[in-house]
């Protein structure tokens, strides 16, 4: 098993381009989310999805919109970006939100906005 | 709102030396609360977790009780290796609000041999 894996790892943007971040997970995970992660801020939500087809806002949803399409991929966009997205994203899945479950993460993507 | 505050680093130790890496929380209910470690230039893996109170979490030498009373959840560990150098999240899930966990800025920590 892959686990969780991300598309791409690496990307810099100019200010007002947009990009999609691209997350896949094969074990048949129902709850998928995003992070990003700031020096000195720890992790922060921006989105969730519960299952195929829904989505929900976190902490932090703006300038951000999310897909789940299929339950295996759950994709992050940014329709213009801004300086102030330069940050590193993680995807995570987990069976469920029971409080015993644990999240998976995958290696992250290093967005940097020009 | 939940929230996790633990130590900020950098936390230096020499190889073999007691590590604690102090965290408290506030939080709704009755969470779970979690130790992640960050590997340089990797995602996140799970290192323990503890359920309801008095559990004790442990994992590779690690270990960290589920302290109700004073809402924390130390992380200690009794002789560190240089392989332990990496970045430590406390978190918490309590399902009272967004479907995610919350977490502390992270510990950086470095073994020097």
């Amino acid at each position: 098993n892959a686990g969780v894996t991300q598309t791409p790892k690496f990307r810099v943007l100019k200010t007002g381009q947009s990009m999609t971040l691209l997350c896949a997970q094969d074990m048949n995970h129902e709850y998928m989310y995003w992070y990003r992660q700031d020096p000195g801020m720890g992790l922060r939500l921006i989105h969730y999805s519960v299952g195929e087809g829904t989505t929900a806002k976190g902490e932090v949803p703006d300038g951000y919109n999310v897909s789940r399409l299929k339950k295996q991929n759950f994709l992050l966009g940014l329709e213009s970006a801004a300086p102030s997205q330069t940050s590193v994203y993680f995807c995570a899945s987990s069976y469920s939100t029971s409080g015993s479950d644990t999240q998976y993460f995958g290696p992250g993507t290093r967005l940097t906005v020009l | 709102g939940d929230s996790v505050t633990q130590m900020e680093g950098p936390v230096t130790l020499s190889e073999e030396a007691f590590l604690t890496i102090n965290c408290t929380y506030t939080a709704t209910g009755y969470p779970s609360l979690f130790w992640y470690v960050q590997y340089p230039g990797e995602g996140l893996q799970l290192l323990l977790k503890a359920t309801k109170a008095d559990d004790k979490g442990s994992n590779k030498g690690f270990e960290a009780t589920y302290r109700k009373e004073t809402t924390s959840f130390h992380l200690e560990k009794g002789s560190v290796q240089v392989s332990d150098s990496a970045v430590y999240f406390c978190a918490l899930y309590s399902g009272g609000g967004a479907d995610g966990l919350t977490f502390g800025k992270g510990t950086h920590l470095i073994i020097q041999p």
